[in-house]
Protein backbone atom coordinates (compact mmCIF):
# COMPACT_ATOMS: atom_id res chain seq x y z
CA UNK A 1 0.00 0.00 0.00
CA UNK A 2 1.60 3.55 -0.84
CA UNK A 3 0.33 6.74 1.00
CA UNK A 4 1.47 10.10 0.90
CA UNK A 5 1.19 13.07 3.28
CA UNK A 6 1.27 16.67 2.81
CA UNK A 7 1.49 18.08 6.28
CA UNK A 8 0.80 21.65 5.47
CA UNK A 9 -3.19 22.06 4.94
CA UNK A 10 -2.54 25.68 4.48
CA UNK A 11 0.57 27.55 3.58
CA UNK A 12 0.33 31.69 3.22
CA UNK A 13 3.41 33.57 2.13
CA UNK A 14 3.61 37.08 0.34
CA UNK A 15 3.77 37.48 -3.09
CA UNK A 16 7.67 37.22 -4.11
CA UNK A 17 8.44 35.14 -0.93
CA UNK A 18 9.60 31.89 -1.76
CA UNK A 19 8.20 28.57 -0.45
CA UNK A 20 8.53 24.94 -0.10
CA UNK A 21 5.35 22.91 0.31
CA UNK A 22 6.08 19.32 1.75
CA UNK A 23 5.05 15.80 0.73
CA UNK A 24 6.68 12.57 2.67
CA UNK A 25 5.38 9.50 0.80
CA UNK A 26 5.69 5.35 1.91
CA UNK A 27 5.83 2.65 -0.56
CA UNK A 28 8.71 -0.09 -0.93
CA UNK A 29 8.60 -0.55 -4.65
CA UNK A 30 9.67 1.60 -7.66
CA UNK A 31 7.30 4.38 -7.84
CA UNK A 32 7.29 7.69 -9.75
CA UNK A 33 6.17 10.49 -7.90
CA UNK A 34 4.47 13.71 -9.22
CA UNK A 35 2.93 17.26 -8.64
CA UNK A 36 -0.69 18.76 -9.65
CA UNK A 37 -1.70 21.95 -8.89
CA UNK A 38 -5.81 22.84 -8.95
CA UNK A 39 -6.85 26.11 -9.61
CA UNK A 40 -10.15 26.60 -8.08
CA UNK A 41 -13.43 24.88 -9.58
CA UNK A 42 -10.44 22.94 -12.50
CA UNK A 43 -8.77 20.12 -12.83
CA UNK A 44 -5.45 19.04 -12.01
CA UNK A 45 -2.72 20.08 -14.21
CA UNK A 46 0.68 18.45 -14.32
CA UNK A 47 3.52 20.20 -12.59
CA UNK A 48 6.64 17.99 -12.84
CA UNK A 49 7.31 14.52 -11.75
CA UNK A 50 10.60 12.11 -10.82
CA UNK A 51 11.61 8.65 -11.29
CA UNK A 52 15.25 8.79 -11.19
CA UNK A 53 18.42 10.04 -11.83
CA UNK A 54 18.91 13.96 -10.69
CA UNK A 55 16.96 14.49 -7.71
CA UNK A 56 15.82 17.56 -8.13
CA UNK A 57 13.01 18.39 -11.35
CA UNK A 58 12.25 21.20 -12.61
CA UNK A 59 8.84 21.74 -13.54
CA UNK A 60 6.43 24.70 -15.16
CA UNK A 61 6.47 28.79 -14.31
CA UNK A 62 9.52 27.87 -11.60
CA UNK A 63 8.61 25.33 -9.44
CA UNK A 64 11.36 22.76 -8.56
CA UNK A 65 11.08 19.52 -6.35
CA UNK A 66 13.55 17.58 -4.63
CA UNK A 67 13.78 13.58 -4.32
CA UNK A 68 14.89 12.83 -1.48
CA UNK A 69 15.49 8.73 -0.67
CA UNK A 70 16.50 9.07 3.11
CA UNK A 71 13.46 11.07 4.24
CA UNK A 72 11.17 9.42 2.02
CA UNK A 73 10.05 12.90 0.80
CA UNK A 74 9.89 15.07 -2.84
CA UNK A 75 9.09 18.74 -1.67
CA UNK A 76 7.68 21.24 -4.08
CA UNK A 77 9.90 24.88 -4.21
CA UNK A 78 9.50 28.12 -5.94
CA UNK A 79 11.93 30.88 -5.11
CA UNK A 80 9.48 33.82 -5.91
CA UNK A 81 5.90 33.18 -5.94
CA UNK A 82 3.27 35.32 -7.99
CA UNK A 83 -0.31 35.82 -6.74
CA UNK A 84 -1.95 32.95 -10.03
CA UNK A 85 0.18 30.70 -7.92
CA UNK A 86 -2.51 30.50 -5.09
CA UNK A 87 -3.83 26.72 -5.87
CA UNK A 88 -4.60 23.75 -4.30
CA UNK A 89 -1.32 21.40 -5.05
CA UNK A 90 -1.39 17.49 -4.72
CA UNK A 91 1.39 15.54 -4.68
CA UNK A 92 0.77 12.71 -6.08
CA UNK A 93 2.89 8.95 -6.02
CA UNK A 94 1.94 5.77 -8.44
CA UNK A 95 4.15 2.49 -9.06
CA UNK A 96 6.29 2.13 -11.72
CA UNK A 97 4.53 -1.50 -12.72
CA UNK A 98 0.56 -1.58 -13.75
CA UNK A 99 -1.48 1.32 -15.16
CA UNK A 100 -1.29 4.76 -13.52
CA UNK A 101 -3.25 4.87 -10.23
CA UNK A 102 -2.28 7.81 -8.97
CA UNK A 103 -1.96 7.69 -4.91
CA UNK A 104 -2.77 11.61 -3.92
CA UNK A 105 -2.06 13.37 -0.58
CA UNK A 106 -4.73 15.66 0.83
CA UNK A 107 -3.38 18.52 -0.60
CA UNK A 108 -1.95 22.06 0.61
CA UNK A 109 -3.58 25.18 -0.40
CA UNK A 110 -1.07 28.00 -1.28
CA UNK A 111 -2.03 31.27 -0.03
CA UNK A 112 -0.50 34.43 -1.69
CA UNK A 113 -1.30 37.93 -0.11
CA UNK A 114 -0.41 40.49 -1.88
CA UNK B 1 -1.49 22.19 -24.44
CA UNK B 2 -3.76 19.18 -24.18
CA UNK B 3 -7.54 19.22 -23.51
CA UNK B 4 -9.95 17.04 -21.21
CA UNK B 5 -13.27 17.57 -21.95
CA UNK B 6 -16.11 16.67 -19.62
CA UNK B 7 -19.75 16.87 -20.00
CA UNK B 8 -21.90 18.03 -18.01
CA UNK B 9 -19.65 20.53 -15.88
CA UNK B 10 -22.91 20.29 -13.27
CA UNK B 11 -25.49 17.97 -12.81
CA UNK B 12 -28.27 17.55 -9.70
CA UNK B 13 -30.50 14.44 -10.25
CA UNK B 14 -32.93 12.62 -7.89
CA UNK B 15 -31.43 9.60 -5.56
CA UNK B 16 -32.41 6.37 -7.46
CA UNK B 17 -31.65 7.95 -11.06
CA UNK B 18 -29.29 7.43 -13.79
CA UNK B 19 -26.50 9.71 -14.63
CA UNK B 20 -23.71 9.34 -17.42
CA UNK B 21 -20.68 11.86 -17.31
CA UNK B 22 -19.09 12.06 -20.63
CA UNK B 23 -15.75 12.25 -20.81
CA UNK B 24 -13.88 13.41 -24.25
CA UNK B 25 -10.07 12.56 -23.82
CA UNK B 26 -7.15 13.75 -25.35
CA UNK B 27 -7.04 12.74 -29.21
CA UNK B 28 -4.14 9.96 -29.63
CA UNK B 29 -4.60 8.97 -25.72
CA UNK B 30 -4.80 5.64 -25.31
CA UNK B 31 -5.32 5.16 -21.11
CA UNK B 32 -8.41 6.80 -19.74
CA UNK B 33 -9.19 7.21 -15.95
CA UNK B 34 -11.92 8.39 -13.95
CA UNK B 35 -11.45 10.11 -10.09
CA UNK B 36 -13.81 11.36 -7.53
CA UNK B 37 -13.11 13.78 -4.96
CA UNK B 38 -15.70 15.14 -2.28
CA UNK B 39 -15.57 18.99 -1.82
CA UNK B 40 -12.55 19.39 0.39
CA UNK B 41 -10.85 16.05 0.36
CA UNK B 42 -8.48 14.78 -2.03
CA UNK B 43 -8.78 12.68 -5.17
CA UNK B 44 -9.32 9.12 -5.28
CA UNK B 45 -8.89 6.78 -8.00
CA UNK B 46 -11.85 4.80 -9.34
CA UNK B 47 -11.27 3.20 -12.40
CA UNK B 48 -9.01 2.95 -15.31
CA UNK B 49 -9.41 1.82 -19.24
CA UNK B 50 -7.79 0.46 -21.69
CA UNK B 51 -8.42 -0.98 -24.92
CA UNK B 52 -12.06 -1.25 -24.39
CA UNK B 53 -11.72 -2.82 -20.87
CA UNK B 54 -11.58 -2.12 -17.42
CA UNK B 55 -7.74 -2.82 -16.12
CA UNK B 56 -7.95 -1.83 -12.65
CA UNK B 57 -10.43 -0.77 -10.12
CA UNK B 58 -10.44 0.55 -6.36
CA UNK B 59 -13.07 -0.50 -4.13
CA UNK B 60 -14.93 3.31 -4.45
CA UNK B 61 -15.93 1.66 -7.95
CA UNK B 62 -18.98 0.06 -6.68
CA UNK B 63 -21.42 -2.52 -8.53
CA UNK B 64 -23.92 0.22 -9.54
CA UNK B 65 -20.58 1.96 -11.68
CA UNK B 66 -20.06 0.95 -14.87
CA UNK B 67 -17.55 2.75 -17.46
CA UNK B 68 -17.23 2.36 -22.07
CA UNK B 69 -16.23 3.96 -24.78
CA UNK B 70 -17.71 2.87 -27.29
CA UNK B 71 -16.33 3.14 -30.97
CA UNK B 72 -14.20 5.48 -30.08
CA UNK B 73 -16.62 8.30 -29.01
CA UNK B 74 -16.84 9.70 -25.15
CA UNK B 75 -15.37 7.84 -22.26
CA UNK B 76 -18.68 7.47 -20.21
CA UNK B 77 -18.96 6.69 -16.49
CA UNK B 78 -22.98 5.76 -15.67
CA UNK B 79 -24.23 5.27 -12.13
CA UNK B 80 -27.32 3.29 -11.95
CA UNK B 81 -29.02 3.86 -9.53
CA UNK B 82 -27.22 6.70 -7.92
CA UNK B 83 -26.77 7.10 -3.96
CA UNK B 84 -26.39 10.21 -1.89
CA UNK B 85 -23.05 9.23 -1.55
CA UNK B 86 -22.34 9.69 -5.25
CA UNK B 87 -22.48 13.55 -4.82
CA UNK B 88 -18.40 14.52 -5.30
CA UNK B 89 -16.92 16.04 -8.44
CA UNK B 90 -15.91 13.34 -10.87
CA UNK B 91 -12.90 14.18 -12.84
CA UNK B 92 -11.94 12.23 -16.41
CA UNK B 93 -8.42 11.94 -17.30
CA UNK B 94 -5.86 10.41 -19.84
CA UNK B 95 -2.92 9.49 -21.14
CA UNK B 96 -0.72 8.34 -23.99
CA UNK B 97 1.22 5.81 -21.72
CA UNK B 98 1.58 3.90 -19.37
CA UNK B 99 3.43 3.88 -16.06
CA UNK B 100 4.42 7.70 -16.94
CA UNK B 101 3.07 9.56 -13.31
CA UNK B 102 1.72 11.85 -15.89
CA UNK B 103 -1.98 12.45 -16.46
CA UNK B 104 -4.38 15.38 -17.84
CA UNK B 105 -7.41 15.81 -16.34
CA UNK B 106 -10.46 17.50 -16.98
CA UNK B 107 -12.41 20.62 -15.55
CA UNK B 108 -14.56 18.44 -13.55
CA UNK B 109 -18.16 17.13 -13.51
CA UNK B 110 -20.01 17.99 -10.50
CA UNK B 111 -22.73 15.38 -8.93
CA UNK B 112 -25.20 16.59 -6.71
CA UNK B 113 -27.73 13.30 -5.63
CA UNK B 114 -30.44 14.77 -3.77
Amino acid sequence: TQTVSQSDAHVTVFEGDSVELRCNYSYGGSIYLSWYIQHHGHGLQFLLKYYSGNPVVQGVNGFEAEFSKSDSSFHLRKASVHWSDSAVYFCAVTRTEGADRLTFGKGTQLIIQP
Amino acid sequence: GPKVLQIPSHQIIDMGQMVTLNCDPVSNHLYFYWYKQILGQQMEFLVNFYNGKVMEKSKLFKDQFSVERPDGSYFTLKIQPTALEDSAVYFCASSLEVDTGQLYFGEGSKLTVL
